[in-house]
């Protein structure tokens, strides 16, 4: 069966400094993967979009950026985060069009 | 991805059926409509999803008016574990997007 897997599931970090999210699929080959953000109490926003290795379509223009280096694997990083970055991070993958997102536990991220 | 309008938030007791409706009159021939929860600090879980005919799993019942442009979940027996934000999406053609608005907050009663 399929799993994802998202770590850390907390993360604290100062204002200026690095971000690394990664996420993780098992079970499943090509899959599309999503990166979602969501601000407390109100829905998800897309960020990032993966249909394939290395290709990466950004949603909302930010200090955000996502990689792809392997079929199952993907990354959300950030240079210098912001007070705005915090929030409830999600990672998901479908296996195409029209097709249910499968979502990971989540990254609470939380800016100082 | 169509627009799609929930209201804020519903209440059922349990045991009862639970009705969830969803606007989406800019919906397109191709997009699918599709039904997510979440539980507070969790991800959202898919629930159920169609195009044109009602379909029915093991969690829920999805009825698509004729015209497409409003569908309803269906939650035959509303349990406690049913509480959840409900998130209704009209999309999924281009890339599998989908557009997640607000939701319904339901309220389940014992």
């Amino acid at each position: 069966s399929q799993t994802i897997h998202q770590w850390p599931a907390t993360l604290v970090q100062p204002v200026g400094s690095p971000l690394s999210l990664e996420c993780t699929v098992e079970g499943t080959s090509n899959p599309n993967l999503y990166w979602y953000r969501q601000a407390a109490g109100r829905g998800l926003q897309l960020l990032f979009y993966s249909v394939g290795i290395g290709q990466i379509s950004s949603e909302v223009p930010q200090n955000l950026s996502a990689s792809r280096p392997q079929d199952r694997q993907f990354i959300l990083s950030s240079k210098k985060l912001l007070l705005s970055d915090s929030g409830f991070y999600l990672c998901a993958w479908s296996v195409g069009l029209n097709q249910p997102q499968h979502f990971g536990d989540g990254t609470r991220l939380s800016i100082l | 991805d169509a627009k799609t309008t929930q209201p804020n938030s519903m209440e059922s007791n349990e045991e009862e059926p639970v009705h969830l409706p969803c606007n989406h009159s800019t919906i397109s021939g191709t997009d699918y409509i599709h039904w997510y929860r979440q539980l507070p600090s969790q991800g959202p879980e898919y629930v159920i999803h169609g195009l044109t005919s009602n379909v029915n799993n093991r969690m829920a019942s999805l009825a698509i008016a004729e015209d497409r442009k409003s569908s309803t979940l269906i939650l035959h027996r509303a349990t406690l574990r049913d509480a959840a934000v409900y998130y209704c999406n009209a999309g999924g053609t281009s890339y599998g997007k989908l557009t997640f608005g607000q939701g319904t907050i339901l309220t389940v009663h014992p």
